[in-house]
């Protein structure tokens, strides 16, 4: 079955530090993989995918991820972080005619 | 371009009572989706249209219907709200139908009470 998994409920990081948020998937076949962001009262925004081709995507507002195949991963990172980037954060999986999405993240990232 | 836009932003009925959601995209997308999010559980498929004039099931259909009334427009309809269907509902967008590589564009929700 496909599904994705976003094992933290909350990540807290200081302003100014490396940030991840973690996504694993499982899914047969090849992946198309996707990242939201969704701050509060507000509908959900792309910020990046990964469809094939270079394991390192880069997406909007200095985000990136990092395709792992061996580890069935899909990491969202920033090199720096900003308070502004907290909010709550989306992976998704799309195979064939399914579009699943975990259940979320809540990225704080404290002055 | 406004994207994708939702009415009403807020709602409240009783149970039993019925209302339709509504959509509009003015991106030229071919397909359109309504999920609802719930704490904890991330965001479920109600229904889709893949494009004009189609529309299918998603993960949790049952009590509601929906009318892909052209292109632009995608409502939803609860016949008889149950307070089980207290959610926000996100309408999306997307280019074309291929479930692979388009991402979803969405509206900003229509957060809905039933007592």
């Amino acid at each position: 079955a496909q599904s994705v998994a976003q094992p933290e409920d909350q990540v807290n990081v200081a302003e100014g530090n490396p940030l991840t948020v973690k996504c694993t998937y499982s899914v047969s076949g090849n992946p198309y993989l996707f990242w939201y962001v969704q701050y509060p009262n507000r509908g959900l925004q792309f910020l990046l995918k990964y469809i094939t081709g270079d394991n390192l995507v880069k997406g909007s507002y200095g985000f990136e991820a990092e395709f792992n195949k061996s580890q069935t991963s899909f990491h969202l990172k920033k090199p720096s972080a900003l308070v502004s980037d907290s909010a709550l954060y989306f992976c998704a999986v799309s195979r064939v005619n399914k579009y699943i999405f975990g259940t979320g993240t809540r990225l704080k990232v404290l002055a | 371009n406004a994207g994708v836009t939702q009415t009403p932003k807020f709602q409240v009925l009783k149970t039993g009572q019925s209302m339709t959601l509504q959509c509009a995209q003015d991106m030229n997308h071919n397909s359109m989706y309504w999920y609802r999010q719930d704490p904890g559980m991330g965001l479920r498929l109600i229904y889709y249209s893949a494009s004009e004039g189609t529309t299918d099931k998603g993960e949790v259909p049952n009590g509601y219907n929906v009318s892909r009334l052209n292109k632009r427009e995608f409502s939803l309809r609860l016949e008889s709200a149950a307070p089980s269907q207290t959610s926000v509902y996100f309408c999306a967008s997307s280019e074309a139908t291929g479930w692979g590589s388009y991402e979803q564009y969405f509206g900003p929700g229509t957060r809905l009470t039933v007592t």
